[in-house]
């Protein structure tokens, strides 16, 4: 396994701006995950992907938010009109859905966004 | 709706001595319970998982788990801390949908040698 990549690994935008992030799950993997984890907190669920598919997307998800995973590889996630509450790391994951062990998720390093 | 709750946000342990991490959780219908942990500067990695059978779950590192039904608790263990066991360490469920996992607010666990 090469493992989960996001890129970059740190963006800092200003307040108003667009921002993008990727991901790069591992290649086998079929579900894509997308957290979202501020200081002293535990990861939060944004959205998932079976294939291109995107199955669920959190109830506390601004409109500002998308995401994509166009062939069922890679992943993005854009925010639009960024506040200063959108600063935190995100975090993609990745897993095997034909498995009993699905939950078995691996995680990348994340991209830290910083709103000024 | 599924959730785990961590009481304590640091645990600090002496080098050498047992250690406990502490995880209760509510969930309707069967648990499904996991451990992950955060090392410095590297993503979530996945520790253990309890399903089903034996109450004692064995996982990464040396770590185990403890599951109790009647106290609705996820214990995380290990007999023996090492330094380079210090990190964040997160309980997690299932959701109910079968569709993610939920985390805990995370123990900070600090092993002084």
């Amino acid at each position: 396994d090469t493992g989960v990549s996001q890129d970059p690994r740190h963006k800092i935008t200003k307040r108003g701006q667009n921002v993008t992030f990727r991901c790069d799950p591992i290649s086998e993997h079929n579900r894509l995950y997308w957290y979202r984890q501020t200081l002293g907190q535990g990861p939060e669920f944004l959205t998932y992907f079976q294939n291109e598919a995107q199955l669920e997307k959190s109830r506390l998800l601004s409109d500002r938010f998308s995401a994509e995973r166009p062939k069922g590889s890679f992943s993005t996630l854009e925010i639009q009109r960024t506040e200063q509450g959108d600063s935190a790391m995100y975090l993609c994951a990745s897993s095997k859905s034909w498995t009993a062990g699905w939950e078995k998720l691996f995680f990348g390093s994340g991209t830290q966004l910083s709103v000024l | 709706a599924q959730s785990v709750a961590q009481p304590e946000d640091q645990v600090n342990v002496a080098e050498g001595n047992p250690l406990t991490v502490k995880c209760t959780y509510s969930v309707s219908g069967n648990p499904y319970l996991f451990w992950y942990v955060q090392y410095p500067n590297r993503g979530l990695q996945f520790l253990l998982k309890y399903i089903t059978g034996d109450n004692l779950v064995k996982g990464s590192y040396g770590f185990e788990a403890e599951f109790n039904k009647s106290q609705t608790s996820f214990h995380l263990k290990k007999p023996s801390a090492l330094v380079s066991d210090s990190a964040l360490y997160f309980c997690a469920v299932r959701d109910s949908s079968a569709s993610k996992i939920i985390f805990g607010s995370g123990t900070r666990l600090s092993i002084r040698p």
